[in-house]
């Protein structure tokens, strides 16, 4: 098992610029969400999803868009990308009873 | 809100033993208790977790009260390598609800 893949490692976007976190796991785990780490700070909610076809808002969820289409996958859209959203994005996944493996994170900047 | 209070940092000698306090009092009693914790800026990493029980494994203790309204994490021996920030969140058994909110955790720092 690949556990959970995030693509890319690292992006560098300008202001108002759109793009997608990829994230996937092959481990059929039910829920999925995605988080954002500013420098210093903890880890805060930005959406998650309990099955395909469900997402829901988590903490911080504005400017951002989730879909799942697929058990497997559930990318995060940046809409148009603003310096605040400069941070680490964490995806993570978990089935019933388990706790939530992470991937390695998108670092992401906007200038 | 996050439904679990930690003190924000922590020292620890290296060799000894680090006990880590959670409060989680207004825990339901499908939720578990889950610890992880964070090294630098890496992603989390599972540690253990329990629903009432007292668990162990390979990398550390979890120790639940019987009212299940704070629990202990216990590294056994602390080394430099369990520098990191520990996460105490509680995840309930199975729902249509996964919000599951992370507090600041506890920076520990095992000192040489």
């Amino acid at each position: 098992n690949a556990g959970v893949t995030q693509t890319p490692k690292f992006q560098v976007l300008k202001t108002g610029q759109s793009m997608t976190l990829q994230c996937a796991q092959d481990m059929n785990h039910e829920y999925m969400s995605w988080y954002r780490q500013d420098p210093g700070m903890g880890l805060r909610l930005i959406h998650y999803s309990v099955g395909a076809g469900i997402t829901d808002q988590g903490e911080v969820p504005n400017g951002y868009n989730v879909s799942r289409s697929t058990t497997e996958d559930f990318p995060l859209r940046l809409l148009s990308a603003a310096p605040s959203q400069t941070s680490v994005y964490f995806c993570a996944s978990r089935r019933t009873t388990y706790g939530y493996t992470f991937g390695s994170g998108t670092r992401l900047t906007v200038v | 809100d996050a439904k679990t209070t930690q003190p924000p940092s922590m020292d620890c000698a290296e060799g000894r033993a680090a006990n880590l306090p959670c409060n989680h009092s207004t825990i339901s009693g499908n939720e578990y208790v889950y610890w992880y914790r964070q090294i630098h800026s890496q992603g989390p990493q599972y540690i253990i977790h329990g629903l009432k029980n007292n668990e162990t494994n390979e990398m550390a203790s979890l120790i639940i009260t019987e009212d299940r309204k704070s629990s202990t994490l216990i590294l056994p021996h602390a080394t430099l390598r369990d520098t990191a920030v520990y996460y105490c969140i509680v995840i309930p058994l199975k729902t249509s609800y996964d919000k599951v909110i992370f507090g600041p955790g506890t920076s520990l720092s095992v000192i040489p």
